[in-house]
């Protein structure tokens, strides 16, 4: 089955934005979806949105107006972009694919800190 | 808001016993969208159960998923060292789209 890995800085100042990036191996993103989640200790686990291979996008509303998920032009790997940081965004970063209404699998995640 | 209760915070339990972990939602979800993860220190999330009931390539007929409605169970069977853990439930098609519990760990001594 597909393996997926996040790569991006560990450290973002605030105000900045965010960028990630998950590479898929071992399949190919030209089907299924694809979804960025995230984890902080006092949030829990956060669905943050999901990619159709079409493109298509869908958001969460609380991160709507600052999160962009896009596919490279390669379709071996998507990535997440997320504006004007602060400190509540500090959280460990997966990429998954989806499994119907699941996920699976997830990537190893990547933890990433909002500081100055 | 669709919001996930899950209980007990934690379990403990022994080698060989069984244990019984609950997801409850605020709103009916149908059994379909709903999924549970087991979480390892420093690990991501892997799927256990989706669509309620139905286990993911690999997991054990140990680990079983049941419940309707707003109530649903994650039981596992003769528990192994292994097992420990903090389990997830996760639901689709609320609000958020995709939203989770806030987990149960399980310590096996």
């Amino acid at each position: 089955q597909a393996l997926l890995q996040e790569s991006g800085p560990g450290l973002v100042r605030p105000s900045e934005t965010l960028s990630l990036t998950c590479s898929v191996s071992g399949g190919s993103i030209t089907s299924d979806y694809w979804s960025w989640l995230r984890q902080a200790p006092e949030r829990g686990l956060e669905w943050i949105g999901y990619l159709h291979f079409t493109g298509n996008t869908t958001y969460t509303s609380s991160l709507k107006n600052r999160v962009t998920i896009s596919l490279d032009k390669s379709k071996t790997h998507f990535s997440l972009t997320l504006t004007s940081v602060t400190a509540s965004d500090t959280a460990i970063y997966y990429c998954a694919r989806h499994r119907g209404a699941s996920f699976d699998p997830w990537g190893q995640g990547i933890p990433i800190t909002v500081s100055s | 808001e669709l919001v996930l209760t899950q209980s007990p915070g934690t379990l403990s339990s022994s080698p060989g016993e069984s244990a019984i972990l609950s997801c409850r939602a605020s709103q009916r979800v149908p059994s379909r969208y709903l999924a549970w993860y087991q979480q390892k220190p420093g690990k991501a999330p892997r799927l256990l159960i989706r669509g309620g009931y139905t286990r993911a390539t690999g997991i054990p007929d140990r680990f079983r998923g049941s419940g309707s409605g707003t109530d649903f169970t994650l039981t596992i069977d003769r528990l192994v060292p292994e097992d420990s853990a903090v389990y997830f439930c996760q639901q689709f098609g609320g609000s958020p789209l995709y939203g989770f519990g806030p987990g149960t760990r399980v310590e096996i001594k």
